[in-house]
């Protein structure tokens, strides 16, 4: 099973762009690399899903380089509204075994 | 509106009487899973379920059990609950997009 890497916690400013990156060694060849935001008291929020290269969507982008062993999260012009933890997170598709891998969470504080 | 949703949302018990969380999804999702969170550890999954009458076992699965009778239910249940199962609990249904839709969590305190 991948072992997931992620930061603990980052700072930013309101506007900057902010990129997280996820280490994830032993990803598996069907394993799909996904992105969960949460706020306190909430459950987690889906952010964006990729298995190859860069997927872009309106909230974010995902780079993954050729060799899949890490991934970025990039979110582009954050607000204090960003403020929350990020999770990464390895798995196959759920038409498989479906035991999926979280990191630990990294805590993205926005400043004005 | 498309939702999971988790009862009890808040529930304090003593060591050993069972309980049971039920978790409900009205999107038709085949697949279903129950996490805990824990400070410094993110998710865990507890157990994970393919279909009606199919489930499996994630990451930190004892002490737990789990049924799949109907789709649009999956209870959690603790036969005999220990201190070390306080958490916060999320069930998660997952579209055919593979998208993850979390309840809002049911916060656990096992004395």
């Amino acid at each position: 099973l991948a072992k997931i890497t992620q930061p603990i916690s980052m700072d930013s400013y309101e506007g900057q762009e902010v990129n997280i990156t996820c280490s994830h060694n032993n990803i598996a060849t069907n394993d799909y690399i996904t992105w969960y935001q949460q706020f306190p008291s909430q459950g987690p929020r889906f952010i964006i899903q990729g298995y190859k290269t860069k997927v872009t969507n309106e909230v974010a982008s995902l780079f993954i380089p050729a060799d899949r062993k890490s991934s970025t999260l990039s979110l582009p012009r954050v607000s204090l509204s960003d403020t929350a933890v990020y999770y990464c997170l390895v798995g196959p598709p759920p038409r498989s075994n479906y035991q999926l891998i979280w990191g630990a969470g990294t805590k993205l504080i926005i400043k004005p | 509106e498309a939702q999971v949703t988790q009862n009890p949302r808040y529930l304090i018990t003593v060591t050993g009487k069972k309980l049971t969380v039920t978790c409900s999804q009205n999107m038709n999702h085949e697949y279903m899973s129950w996490y805990r969170q824990d400070p410094g550890l993110g998710l865990r999954q507890i157990y994970y379920s393919m279909n009606v009458e199919v489930t499996d076992k994630g990451d930190v699965p004892e002490g737990y059990k789990v049924s799949r009778k109907e789709k649009r239910n999956f209870p959690l249940i603790l036969e005999s609950p220990s201190p070390n199962q306080t958490s916060l609990y999320f069930c998660a249904s997952t579209s055919g997009e593979e998208t993850q839709y979390f309840g809002p969590g049911t916060r656990l305190l096992v004395l």
